[in-house]
């Protein structure tokens, strides 16, 4: 079966430029999430989206972040003004609550580079 | 952001060896998992743990979600080659406002030699 899909795979943008990402869940999952990996760490959370609204976005750094989810399917992450610092994988994940709390499965992810 | 502590950071082994690694935390969760990383991939599930003091297998994978709530280790047995990869540990923190986000480790790359 088809898993989450990221398009694209990867994205170099100039500085100050803006950039959409996009996620596509696992049929039916409800739940979405994004994350950030910067190189050598672990993924750090972004946004959640339960549906259509975001349950919690505590994790975007800043008003340059922007998601949204308006079916309650395909997500776009966004982003104005891209600075350096903002170079990174980015990650989606989609989750059902039929398949147990916590199980969150990942997409390839976008690498984005900014110049 | 919060990172858990994850140790160790690399290992390298040879093939057939066993391997363990573990995770600590300040802050208590309610879901342990283990993930997969391979290059240019995103994180793979191998194992998620429900209930402290919990131990559970896959395969040559065992995991164990720790008492307090603050820990988790990870066993692989038996080496192959196909277990190189990083692997990372992630917390599910109790809901506050509906939300499950995960919070990872910094990953342990695992290099197997054949």
């Amino acid at each position: 079966g088809a898993g989450v899909s990221q398009t694209p795979s990867n994205k170099v943008t100039e500085k100050g430029k803006y950039v959409e990402l996009r996620c596509d869940p696992i049929s039916g999952h409800t739940a979405l999430y994004w994350y950030r990996q910067s190189l050598g760490q672990g993924p750090e959370f972004l946004i959640y989206f339960q549906g259509t609204g975001a349950a919690d976005d505590s994790g975007l750094p800043n008003d340059r972040f922007f998601a949204v989810r308006p079916e309650g399917s395909v997500s776009t992450l966004k982003i104005q003004r891209t600075e350096r610092g903002d170079s990174a994988v980015y990650l989606c994940a989609s989750s059902s609550r039929l398949a147990g709390v916590g199980e969150q499965y990942f997409g390839p992810g976008t690498r984005l580079t900014v110049t | 952001g919060q990172q858990l502590n994850q140790s160790p950071q690399s290992m390298f082994i040879q093939e057939g060896e066993d391997v363990s690694m573990n995770c600590t935390s300040s802050s208590i969760f309610n879901t342990w998992l283990w993930y997969k990383q391979d290059p240019g991939e995103g994180p793979v599930l191998l194992i998620a743990l429900y209930k402290a003091g919990e131990l559970t297998s896959n395969g040559r994978l065992t995991a164990q979600f720790g008492i307090t709530r603050k820990d988790s280790f990870l066993n692989i047995s038996a080496s192959i080659p196909s277990d190189v990869g990083i692997y990372f540990c992630a917390g599910r923190t109790p809901p506050q406002g509906g939300s499950e986000k995960l919070v990872f480790g910094k990953g342990m790359k695992l290099t197997v030699n054949p």
